[in-house]
């Protein structure tokens, strides 16, 4: 089965509100971690990584954070717009295991105008 | 730069039949992954080729195989297809070098109907 999921399937936000977007992962041995975002007809988009080094990185109103206690991921997305709807995956690489990254389901992501 | 190109964006093909799918990686990219997506399945891993040697495999039938060129473009290949086959293959490249786990550059897919 999956070893990357995702709590929610969908999430609807109202534009210019925050989303977040959460995943959990199985594997200790996980060392990097990335969220994608696929619009329709299109192949998956970076959005950002993070390193199982670190707890929290930023990018450009989107916000990464890893709980490797808990074994948890969330994408928080600042001042949502319509533009951010899509589908939203997190995928885990497990240490030595190059270019195979292992995808969650995906979480469905609706902006309402 | 130009970004990871797949071809044909759409194919449809029957039962017992084979294809090929091509991708051609972003430039001074070593590392060509495939993937199969379907809404059931979601995205699930191939396999992995750098400098012309696979390096990882998923777990897939021997239907399915790869092979990558001196120019690191990649192709794919399916034979015998079956129904369950019908998906968008996608493929990702990626600089892998030194062994770092890096991020994946996708292409558009090529969306895969078998009737």
């Amino acid at each position: 089965g999956e070893s990357v999921g995702l709590h929610l399937p969908t999430l609807s936000v109202q534009e210019g509100d925050n989303s977040i977007i959460n995943c959990a992962y199985s594997n200790s041995a996980s060392d990097y971690f990335i969220w994608y975002k696929q619009e329709s007809g299109k192949g998956p988009q970076f959005i950002i990584d993070i390193r199982s080094n670190m707890d929290k990185r930023q990018g450009q109103r989107v916000t990464v954070l890893l709980n490797k206690t808990v074994k948890h991921l969330s994408l928080q997305i600042a001042a949502t717009q319509p533009g951010d709807s899509a589908v939203y995956f997190c995928a885990e690489n497990i240490r030595g295991s190059q270019g195979n990254l292992i995808f969650g389901k995906g979480t469905k992501l609706s902006v309402k105008p | 730069k130009a970004g990871v190109t797949q071809t044909p964006r759409y194919l449809i093909k029957t039962r017992g039949q084979q294809v090929t799918l091509s991708c051609s990686p972003i430039s001074g990219h070593r590392s060509v992954s495939w993937y199969q997506q379907t809404p059931g399945q979601g995205l699930q891993f191939l396999f992995e080729y750098f400098s012309e040697t696979q390096r990882n495999k998923g777990n897939f039938p021997g239907r399915f195989s790869g092979r990558q060129f001196s120019n690191s473009r990649s192709e794919m290949n399916v034979s015998t297809l079956e129904l369950g086959d019908s998906a968008l293959y996608l493929c990702a490249s990626s600089l892998a070098e030194g062994g770092a786990n890096e991020k994946l550059f996708f292409g558009s897919g090529t969306q895969l109907s078998v009737l």
